[in-house]
């Protein structure tokens, strides 16, 4: 079984430009996160769908950020414009439901950001 | 106050060694408990989830203390391969169903 996929795996751009990170998760999986480390810092969540509904996107940092998963199967997270403390790995992962309760998620192996 | 601390290392041990890690919470709401393991340049993996009771998987022992709000992680007979940073993690459900809340990670390096 294909596991969660990321690309690209690494971006280097401007500040002000815009770029678009893409995951696809396990197949079936109704759950995707998307979380991002920045450097000297922890993993930290962004947001999470439901098959294609945000269901929390309390960690979304600001409006430059824009996620959709459109369908429910792929999703994508746009910065736009990017800044220089947007640069860090952003890690997308899934997970299924077992009694109405998310279960282990597996993670993709990141995209590497860098803004310069 | 982080939500989730760990002493960042990092731990340098012989083959052989038994190495212990320890994480303490500041939720007292957290629900789930993990450890998951990153090598470096990759993705997080899940390594074991945590229980009140304590379990084990062949030569690694986790333990959770809701009182004190303190995880643990022992590791016993180290091997080169155990080399990577432990990453702890707990799940507040509610109205953020499930999203993980990692420590920075305590690294780990076994020599021979």
């Amino acid at each position: 079984e294909a596991g969660v996929t990321q690309f690209p795996s690494h971006s280097v751009i401007e500040k002000g430009q815009t770029v678009t990170l893409r995951c696809d998760p396990i197949s079936g999986h109704d759950n995707l996160y998307w979380y991002r480390r920045v450097m000297g810092k922890e993993i930290k969540f962004l947001l999470h769908f439901v098959k294609e509904s945000k269901q929390d996107e309390s960690g979304m940092p600001n409006n430059r950020f824009l996620a959709e998963r459109t369908g429910g199967t792929y999703s994508t997270l746009k910065v736009q414009p990017a800044e220089l403390e947007d640069s860090g790995v952003y890690f997308c992962a899934s997970s299924q439901y077992r009694d109405r309760k998310p279960m282990t998620q597996y993670f993709g192996p990141g995209t590497r950001l860098l803004v310069l | 106050r982080k939500e989730v601390e760990q002493d960042p290392g990092p731990f340098n041990v012989p083959e052989g060694a038994t190495v212990a890690f320890n994480c303490t919470y500041s939720n007292s709401a957290s629900q789930s408990f993990f450890w998951y393991r990153q090598d470096c340049r990759k993705e997080p993996k899940l390594l074991m989830s945590v229980y009140s009771s304590g379990n084990e998987d062949g030569r690694f022992t986790a333990q959770l203390n809701r009182a004190s709000q303190y995880i643990s992680l022992l590791i016993r007979d180290s091997k080169l391969s155990d080399s990577a940073t432990y990453l702890c993690v707990v799940i507040v459900y509610g109205g953020s169903q499930g999203n993980l809340i990692f420590g920075k990670g305590t690294k780990l390096s076994v020599k021979p």
